[in-house]
């Protein structure tokens, strides 16, 4: 069965300092990644998939097959991207829904 | 659009009742989801469907039950509440299924169950 693992259930960063959201994720397949974020009283959202390679109001993850990895990333951190992420993957059989992390707040101080 | 909504935003239960969580999208998309989040958990997969007609179940469908007759409701019945099923539970829906496919969820319902 897949699984996806955030190590981290709190990061806390300082305003323009870089930022790494961790994940990792057990899959036998081809995965399909993602992640999602949900600002203070929002909805969850999706962010980026790592399919499209895009950069989404400047972070950006790549998929690392070798290390099980989809970390996200971003040089300079800014006081709005305080908020949830969640990590998922997609496996395409059996449930065909995501498979979600568990979730890091992500804290940006001033 | 109002994209996809969910009521009610917060209920609460006796052990034994039943209750349907009601979820509609206006974005004509095929594929409906329910999902449940516990604290420190991530969302887990309870049932889904690929279009009208079609139900299938996820990871943590025990307990639950759903019906698609429509392309935009997708409600989930609890069909004898326990305190288990205390959770925040979200619907989502995608055009289609795959990684290519959004998917957008609604804003919620947080259900406790005494």
């Amino acid at each position: 069965a897949q699984r996806v693992t955030q190590p981290e259930k709190l990061l806390s960063v300082f305003k323009g300092a870089p930022v790494e959201l961790k994940c990792n994720y057990s899959y036998s397949g081809s995965p399909e990644l993602f992640w999602y974020v949900q600002y203070s009283r929002q909805r969850l959202q999706l962010l980026l998939r790592h399919i499209s390679r895009e950069s989404i109001k400047g972070f950006t993850a790549d998929l690392n097959k070798g290390e099980t990895s989809f970390h996200l990333k971003k040089p300079f951190a800014q006081e709005e991207d305080s908020a949830m992420y969640y990590c998922a993957l997609y496996s395409g059989g059996g449930a065909d829904g995501l498979t979600f992390g568990k979730g890091t707040h992500l804290i940006i101080q001033p | 659009n109002a994209g996809v909504t969910q009521t009610p935003k917060f209920q609460v239960l006796k052990t034994g009742q039943s209750m349907t969580l009601q979820c509609a999208q206006d974005m004509n998309h095929e594929y409906m989801s329910w999902y449940r989040q516990d604290p420190g958990m991530g969302l887990r997969l309870i049932h889904y469907s690929v279009g009208a007609g079609i139900t299938d179940q996820g990871e943590v469908p025990n307990g639950y039950n759903v019906s698609r007759s429509t392309t935009e409701d997708f409600p989930l019945r609890l069909l004898s509440a326990a305190p288990s099923q205390t959770s925040v539970y979200f619907c989502a829906s995608s055009y289609g299924q795959g990684a290519w496919n959004e998917q957008f969820f609604g804003p919620g319902t947080r259900l406790t169950v005494l």
